[in-house]
């Protein structure tokens, strides 16, 4: 079955220690998305790859980074992880037709705990 | 900034009642809406979605939204809940219209008492 991939489910990591989340799928989408959720609030968009376009956020923090090296692949670097950044980091895919209604398939999320 | 409001956190059904969960967005332009549905242990995925046409929409599993230009509003509703549709429910909306960034609310958790 077509699907976004997140590794790992669970990413436990060491406070300013950079951590690197991965995310793919096989849907050939050209937009990939990186939200963060934490508990009880809404997802919240850190930004988005139009195929290679990056597209930041205004007030996504600059310790967060994206690499997009294929269609495939996605990666969310946190450069040094503070407390606060402990959150669900949720990878989507959209087609990206233009002028569509742009449906986004999410993957199963990673859980970052920062110690 | 632009916001996305689900007024009701938790609501507790029983079975067969009906459900209607509220949303309101802030943009005053074009937007793209959607209702995103989180059942326990899996991932979000779409119920249902509105970019034009006619305002009431529907979607799997018998549910439908309807979308009132006027009052900023797309709220979801079922005639009848079952209790498989415990999960919690996102709205979200994607403003301006074909900028991909999307806004989502903070969701609401329904429990649905068999």
């Amino acid at each position: 079955d077509a699907m976004v991939i997140q590794n790992p489910r669970y990413q436990v990591t060491q406070f300013g220690k950079p951590v690197t989340l991965s995310c793919s799928q096989t849907l050939n989408h050209n937009v990939m998305y990186w939200y963060q959720q934490k508990s009880s609030q809404a997802p919240k968009l850190l930004f988005h790859y139009y195929d290679k376009d990056f597209n930041n956020e205004a007030d996504t923090p600059d310790n967060f980074q994206s690499r997009r090296p294929n269609t495939s692949f996605c990666f969310l670097d946190i450069r040094s992880p503070g407390l606060g950044d402990a959150a669900m980091y949720l990878c989507a895919t959209s087609t990206g037709l233009a002028g569509g209604v742009d449906e986004q398939f999410f993957g199963p999320g990673t859980r970052l705990t920062v110690l | 900034a632009q916001s996305v409001s689900q007024h009701n956190h938790h609501v507790i059904l029983s079975e067969a009642a009906s459900l209607e969960l509220g949303c309101n967005y802030s943009y005053g332009g074009t937007v793209n809406l959607f209702w995103y549905v989180q059942y326990p242990g899996q991932h979000l995925q779409l119920l249902l979605k509105y970019f034009s046409g006619d305002p009431l929409v529907k979607g799997i599993k018998g549910f439908e939204a309807e979308f009132i230009k006027s009052k900023f509003s797309f709220n979801l509703r079922k005639p009848s809940v079952q209790w498989s549709d415990t999960a919690e429910y996102f709205c979200a909306v994607m403003s301006p219209r074909g900028t991909y960034k999307y806004i989502f609310g903070t969701g609401t958790r329904l429990k649905v008492l068999a």
